[in-house]
């Protein structure tokens, strides 16, 4: 069974840009949960989708945004980038909804914000 | 909301020593609680986790300890090895996952 794919695995941007990152998750998992991983910070919960709709979000700016599509496959957007948001985002899908179940998480997107 | 603090922030130990993270959580609604090891471009893998009606679980060189009373719980690597060299993160979870800091375990052969 293919894992959590994500793409693009680097990107590097420069302020005022926006950006858009794709996760696949695993097939038959409908949860798709996006979290941003900063040095020291730990990972921050953005949001979760499930069956194309959002279920939860964190405490994120309304720059940050998400998607998730009939195929389950989830697109997070960032709008109009900040040197703050450059960080690992890391998607992960689950069976469940709700942090009840295990998650798998992708191997993440690199961005740089310059 | 939750609140999750992770400690050490860094560990270095010994091969073959044991090696314990501890976490702490603030929301006794929290109820389950996933160990997740992450190693540089392979993405993160939960290693083990326990639910709130269970107080300890173990699989072979790894265990988790759950004290629900004092809202803490930690992890317990035995006989460590350098394969175990990762950042280790714990996390609670009710509606939604609330992860630490992240432990960066470094094993010297």
């Amino acid at each position: 069974k293919a894992g959590v794919t994500q793409t693009p695995r680097y990107l590097i941007k420069t302020r005022g840009q926006q950006v858009t990152l794709s996760c696949s998750p695993i097939s038959g998992h409908r949860s798709v949960s996006w979290y941003q991983q900063t040095p020291g910070q730990g990972l921050q919960f953005l949001f979760e989708y499930f069956s194309e709709t959002q279920r939860n979000k964190g405490n994120f700016p309304g720059r940050f945004s998400g998607r998730q599509f009939s195929n389950s496959r989830s697109e997070m957007n960032v709008s109009t980038l900040e040197l703050g948001d450059s960080a690992l985002y890391l998607c992960a899908s689950s069976l469940f909804s709700g942090g009840t179940g295990e998650q798998f998480f992708g191997p993440g997107t690199r961005l740089t914000v310059l | 909301g939750e609140n999750v603090e992770q400690h050490p922030s860094t560990l270095s130990v010994q091969e073959g020593d044991s090696a314990v993270i501890k976490c702490t959580y603030s929301d006794s609604a929290s109820n389950y609680f996933p160990w997740y090891k992450q190693e540089l471009g392979k993405g993160s893998q939960l290693i083990i986790d326990i639910r709130s009606n269970v107080g300890e679980k173990k699989d072979q060189r790894i265990a988790v300890t759950l004290n629900k009373t004092a809202k803490h719980f930690s992890l317990h690597i035995t006989e460590t090895q350098p394969e175990d060299s990762a950042v280790y993160f714990c996390a609670a979870s009710y509606d939604k996952f609330y992860f630490g800091s992240g432990t960066k375990l470094n094993v010297k052969p």
